[in-house]
């Protein structure tokens, strides 16, 4: 498996509440991502970055903001949840493109 | 406006068969064409891919087949076991983004 923790990996929060998910990568990958799956959606990108301090929105970007002030962590921001952003949330990281990892899911519901 | 439409949503089969699963995108700036496979709980793996210069490749009892004229491909499954029970995701690529499709689920039943 791909060097890559997710931090939390379940979290219950309240509408309006600010929440953070952690990515963590081990692989000192250029890229890496964050992804939102809901049912009949397939994967949707959030936001992703290419490197250190340099990001660029997704397909869905509204709602969250991210950071990577280190090649190993990328953080997801909610800055104030909300119901349609239960879903659950992957990490990714890539060096060539060609293959991209996936990490094993952050499971939010905002209630 | 989708630009990938995957198809069928969902594929039961019995062990032994060749589940058949397509794919149909609109950017003709996708340059490579993977299918990603995903177990429940779990993130999604890289199965397969190729790349727009060939019509065919095979991996063991994975095989994708690329129409560029039609902006199709799809993924065939031989003689398909139970454990390839899982959902699969064409995720074409334009850049350095990956596109999903809706994912679909496949049973293979004993």
């Amino acid at each position: 498996d791909a060097g890559i923790t997710q931090s939390p990996r379940h979290k219950v929060t309240e509408t309006g509440t600010p929440v953070t998910l952690r990515c963590h990568q081990t692989e000192n990958h250029r890229y890496m991502y964050w992804y939102r799956q809901d049912p009949g959606h397939g994967l949707r990108l959030i936001h992703y970055s290419y490197g250190v301090k340099d990001t660029d929105k997704g397909e869905v970007s509204d709602g969250y903001s991210v950071s990577r002030s280190k090649t190993e962590d990328f953080l997801l921001t909610l800055e104030s949840a909300t119901s349609s952003q239960t879903s659950v949330y992957f990490c990714a990281i890539s060096e060539s493109l060609s293959t991209i990892y996936f990490g094993e899911g952050s499971w939010l519901t905002v209630v | 406006q989708q630009q990938v439409k995957q198809s069928p949503q969902s594929l039961i089969v019995q062990k032994g068969g060749i589940p058949i699963i397509n794919c149909a995108y609109e950017n003709t700036a996708f340059d490579y064409f993977p299918w990603y496979q995903q177990f429940p709980g779990k993130g999604p793996a890289l199965l397969i891919a190729i790349r727009p210069d060939v019509s065919e490749k095979k991996e063991g009892r994975f095989t994708i087949s690329f129409n560029k004229s039609a902006k199709q491909f799809s993924l065939h499954i031989m003689d398909s076991q139970p454990g390839d029970s899982a959902t699969y995701f064409c995720a074409p690529l334009a850049g350095n983004m990956l596109t999903f499709g809706g994912g679909t689920r496949l049973m293979v039943k004993p």
